[in-house]
C-alpha cells in the first residue's frame, strides 16, 4: 500500500528558480492539502483541495501555485524560489475534509540558495 | 484565523515519569486530533476526540477534549523512550473545514 507519496526526498534550488513537488495518493480521497514545516514549528497549511478541479488557500500560500486535475495527484509549484522557503514540505490526503484521518507523505526538504 | 497553542514547547524527562501536554485555543472546535511525529517522517494519527468532555484512552496515553471544545490534554504515564517524538493537536473548525496544526511539543524520554 502506498499511500501519499511525495517526490523528490530533498532537493536543492537556487534563488529564482521553479520547481515542481509531487504528491500522488492512491486511497482516492477527496481531500488534499499541502504544509510546510520550520524548525521548531508545527505544520502551516499552504493549500488545499476538496476535490478534483477545486483548490484553495491556507494560511501561507504567497509563493506557492497548485491544481488539482485528477483525484489521485496534488502538485506544489514554486515559481520563483527564495529563501524564505527553505522548509520541509508535506503533502496530505483525508477521504474527507473534517473529522476523517489525515495521512501525510514522508516530506520534501527543500534548501533554498 | 484559529490559533492552536501547544504547551510546553519542549519536556525532556526520565523513563517512568508522567507528562502531559496541552492544546489550548480561543475557538471552538467541532473536532480535535492528536498527531506523533518523528524524525523524518510525517505526523501519524493517534487520536480524534469530538464530544466535549470526551476521554479517550490509547494505551499509557489518555486524551481529553475540554468542555467547551476549545482545548485538549494528553497524558502519558509511566513514559517509555519508544514515546519520544514531536506531538501534534489539530483541529477542524466545522466539519469540512481546513486542519489546522499547533506549534507541537517535542518530548524527549531518557532511558
Amino acid at each position: 500500500n502506498a499511500g501519499v507519496t511525495q517526490t523528490p526526498k530533498f532537493q536543492v534550488l537556487k534563488t529564482g528558480q521553479s520547481m515542481t513537488l509531487q504528491c500522488a495518493q492512491d486511497m482516492n480521497h477527496e481531500y488534499m492539502s499541502w504544509y510546510r514545516q520550520d524548525p521548531g514549528m508545527g505544520l502551516r497549511l499552504i493549500h488545499y483541495s476538496v476535490g478534483a478541479g477545486i483548490t484553495d488557500q491556507g494560511e501561507v500560500p504567497n509563493g506557492y501555485n497548485v491544481s488539482r486535475s485528477t483525484t489521485e495527484d496534488f502538485p506544489l509549484r514554486l515559481l520563483s524560489a527564495a529563501p524564505s522557503q527553505t522548509s520541509v514540505y508535506f503533502c496530505a490526503s483525508t477521504q474527507r475534509a473534517g473529522l476523517t484521518e489525515a495521512f501525510f507523505g514522508q516530506g520534501t526538504r527543500l534548501t533554498v540558495v | 484565523t484559529q490559533l492552536l497553542e501547544q504547551s510546553p514547547q519542549f519536556l525532556s524527562i526520565q523513563e517512568g515519569e508522567n507528562l502531559t501536554v496541552y492544546c489550548n485555543s480561543s475557538s471552538v472546535f467541532s473536532s480535535l486530533q492528536w498527531y506523533r511525529q518523528e524524525p523524518g517522517e510525517g505526523p501519524v494519527l493517534l487520536v480524534t476526540v469530538v464530544t466535549g468532555g470526551e476521554v479517550k484512552k490509547l494505551k499509557r496515553l489518555t486524551f481529553q477534549f475540554g468542555d467547551a471544545r476549545k482545548d485538549s490534554s494528553l497524558h502519558i504515564t509511566a513514559a517509555q523512550p519508544g514515546d519520544t517524538g514531536l506531538y501534534l493537536c489539530a483541529g477542524s473548525e466545522a466539519a469540512g473545514n481546513k486542519l489546522t496544526f499547533g506549534g507541537g511539543t517535542r518530548v524527549l524520554v531518557k532511558p
